[in-house]
């Protein structure tokens, strides 16, 4: 079956890094997005990973090992504003289909 | 500004009635979808709309019916509202180029009391 495992919360301290750890399990994986969503907001796109290896983008970077079904977000010199659910979803099959998370809810603390 | 906008973004019903959530994306798109989220955080897709033409359909029940009059749009429409039915509706576009990831409305909060 299709599977997605994240932490649920996750507490880091502002200036710091924290790096955000997803598995999955699905046959005929294309590709791995991370999403951010603020409080009462909609998702918003932060990387998509197709490849083995670390994708850097500012402050957050995204990692992805295909064959051990894991990847991980991470985030750099961690603002208030980072403060936010972190959605792991995995794209599989045709027509885009697009499978997530539950997401991690992070907070960040002064 | 080039968007996805959903109407309304809030609903309050009562069980029983019907009601119908639009959406509109002008970032010229192919494909549309409409996602559940609920009280749980957990976003699950519902249906999605190639260029008009209904390419996922997940187990949902009948009562929920999407229409697409054409690529730049697609509605839900929810026949018999159940108590179980408030959640928060996200309607997404995305690019042919899936590097670009999905772009999502605003979401309509829809309780049923």
């Amino acid at each position: 079956g299709q599977n997605i495992d994240q932490p649920t919360e996750m507490t880091a301290t502002e200036g710091a890094i924290v790096q955000i750890n997803c598995t999955y399990q699905t046959s005929g994986f294309n590709g791995l997005f991370w999403y951010q969503q603020h409080a009462g907001e909609a998702p918003t796109f932060l990387s998509y990973n197709v490849l083995d290896g670390l994708e850097e983008k500012g402050r957050f970077s995204s990692f992805l090992s295909r064959s051990k079904g894991y990847s991980y977000l991470l985030l750099k010199e961690l603002q208030m504003k980072d403060s936010a659910s972190y959605l792991c979803a995995f794209y599989s099959g045709g027509y885009q289909k697009v499978t997530f998370g539950t997401g991690t809810k992070l907070q960040v603390i002064p | 500004d080039t968007a996805v906008s959903q109407t309304p973004k809030y609903l309050v019903t009562q069980m029983g009635n019907d009601k119908s959530i639009k959406c509109e994306q002008n970032l010229g798109h192919d494909t549309m979808y409409w996602y559940k989220q609920d009280s749980k955080k957990f976003l699950k897709i519902m249906f999605s709309y190639n260029n008009k033409e209904l390419i996922i359909n997940e187990t949902v029940p009948n009562r929920f019916s999407p229409k697409s009059p054409d690529k730049a749009h697609l509605n839900l429409h929810i026949n018999s509202l159940e108590l179980g039915d408030s959640a928060v509706y996200f309607c997404a576009s995305s690019h042919a180029d899936r590097g670009y990831g999905y772009t999502f409305g605003s979401g309509t909060r829809l309780t049923v009391v």
